[in-house]
């Protein structure tokens, strides 16, 4: 059972690269988001998806697309990076839309640097 | 709208000792309170949390959190801290206005000193 898994693990962009950051999880989760993780503002959420073929916005949604075609991933793109965007992001995921009980299960992070 | 606060961005504290690290809300309803660590180069990790019911809830690795709705804090605690305890904590509260997602504070860096 390998939970929650990013790829890559670390990524360095220019200014204005596009690529996307993979997400899979094996637990038949509902759930899934995507957060990113800056020094002195905690985690920040991005998107989220409710189950596949739903998505919605998050606290920081701009400049980042995601789709969720299947159960299992849920792929974060970036569009046309940008510095702003160097971070460390996490991809997570729970057992249920509706349930305020089910803890996030969190991936590795994707540690992107933007040149 | 739901928020943590974590007042405290470093605790230090000696092995052995107890340690709480401290976070506060702010809800418009009841609060579902949770406690993450991460350890270096990792994700998240779920500790505890605060559905309803006793105020004092117990987690993993020996951890616990005190619920107070009158001073709307839920801090973590343990009775006495290890060298392996040393980890980033975040609180976080479920926002129950949309798809339950979660909102994380700043987080706390904590350092047990052997």
């Amino acid at each position: 059972n390998a939970g929650v898994t990013q790829t890559p693990k670390f990524q360095v962009l220019k200014t204005g690269q596009s690529m996307t950051l993979q997400c899979a999880q094996d637990m038949n989760h509902e759930y899934m988001s995507w957060y990113r993780q800056d020094p002195g503002m905690g985690l920040r959420l991005i998107h989220y998806s409710v189950g596949a073929g739903i998505t919605d916005q998050g606290e920081v949604p701009n400049g980042y697309n995601v789709s969720r075609s299947t159960t299992e991933d849920f792929p974060l793109r970036l569009l046309s990076a940008a510095p702003s965007q160097t971070s460390v992001y996490f991809c997570a995921s729970s057992r249920d839309r509706g349930s305020s009980n089910s803890p996030l299960h969190f991936g590795n992070g994707t540690r992107l640097t933007v040149t | 709208a739901q928020s943590v606060a974590q007042p405290e961005d470093q605790v230090n504290v000696a092995e052995g000792n107890p340690l709480t690290v401290k976070c506060t809300y702010s809800v418009s309803g009841n609060p579902y309170l949770f406690w993450y660590v991460q350890y270096p180069n990792r994700g998240l990790q779920f500790l505890l949390k605060y559905i309803t019911g006793d105020n004092l809830v117990k987690g993993s690795y020996g951890f616990e959190a005190e619920f107070n709705k009158s001073q709307t804090s839920f801090h973590l605690k343990k009775p006495s801290a290890l060298v392996s305890d040393s980890a980033l904590y975040f609180c976080a509260v479920r926002d129950l206005t949309g798809a339950n997602n979660l909102f994380f504070g700043t987080g706390t860096r904590l350092t047990v000193i052997p």
